[in-house]
């Protein structure tokens, strides 16, 4: 099973609690990216990671967002005090390199519901 | 920053007509890529075209990059139920390596 994995793949939770969503890449690839995609709607760029450089957030709404990426693997991308604009899928796809000239293989997605 | 355009947003065909989607950058592209996300999926890597006025083939899909490498089209012939879903180019962008259009939804009626 080599493809992207994330979890949980569905998250409930209350406004105002704290979520951590959990993507794993296909092993090898340098680089990783998080998403988001609310319903019917494309998809909003939040965080790019490449090897060991410093992550690109340019894309994350909002400073209750952060992610992380240890040993340049696994990273976890966190909510804070969650608000129900915040329900969405959580899309992680990882590329072989970061370049733009690389396929992206996306993970099946976290799906977060804020009640 | 750069841009990636596709139009139409929406599109309802009867099965067995043809389809196209369009997407246009507002620069020069070293490469285009498409996905197609079915329904309560996830994105799916289908193709990539690197050279100017390159076309290319999968069974009734043809993707075509235009000569000046800033625009792309995908056409799918006699379109089936199963080729329902969402449909996004992607570019190369300046800072996060990847920019997406906005998807073309596909709807085919049986």
């Amino acid at each position: 099973g080599a493809g992207v994995s994330q979890s949980p793949s569905n998250k409930v939770t209350e406004k105002g609690k704290d979520v951590e969503l959990r993507c794993d890449p296909i092993s090898g690839h340098t680089a990783l990216y998080w998403y988001r995609q609310s319903l019917g709607q494309g998809l909003e760029f939040l965080i790019y990671f490449q090897g060991n450089s410093a992550p690109d957030k340019s894309g994350l709404p909002s400073d209750r967002f952060s992610a992380e990426r240890t040993g340049g693997s696994v990273s976890t991308l966190t909510i804070q005090r969650t608000q129900q604009e915040d329900s969405a899928v959580y899309l992680c796809a990882s590329s072989l390199e970061g370049t733009g000239n690389q396929p992206q293989h996306f993970g099946d997605g976290t799906r977060l519901s804020i009640l | 920053g750069q841009q990636v355009m596709q139009i139409p947003q929406y599109q309802h065909v009867q099965e067995g007509e043809d389809f196209t989607t369009y997407c246009n950058s507002s620069t020069t592209l070293s490469n285009i890529q498409w996905y197609k996300q079915r329904p309560g999926g996830h994105p799916v890597f289908l193709i990539q075209l690197v050279k100017s006025g390159e076309v290319k083939k999968q069974k009734r899909l043809t993707f075509q990059f235009g000569e000046a490498k800033k625009n792309s089209s995908l056409h799918i012939t006699a379109t089936q139920t199963t080729d329902v879903g969402t449909y996004f180019c992607a570019g190369p962008g300046s800072a996060r390596q990847l920019t997406f259009g906005s998807g073309t939804q596909l709807t085919v009626l049986p």
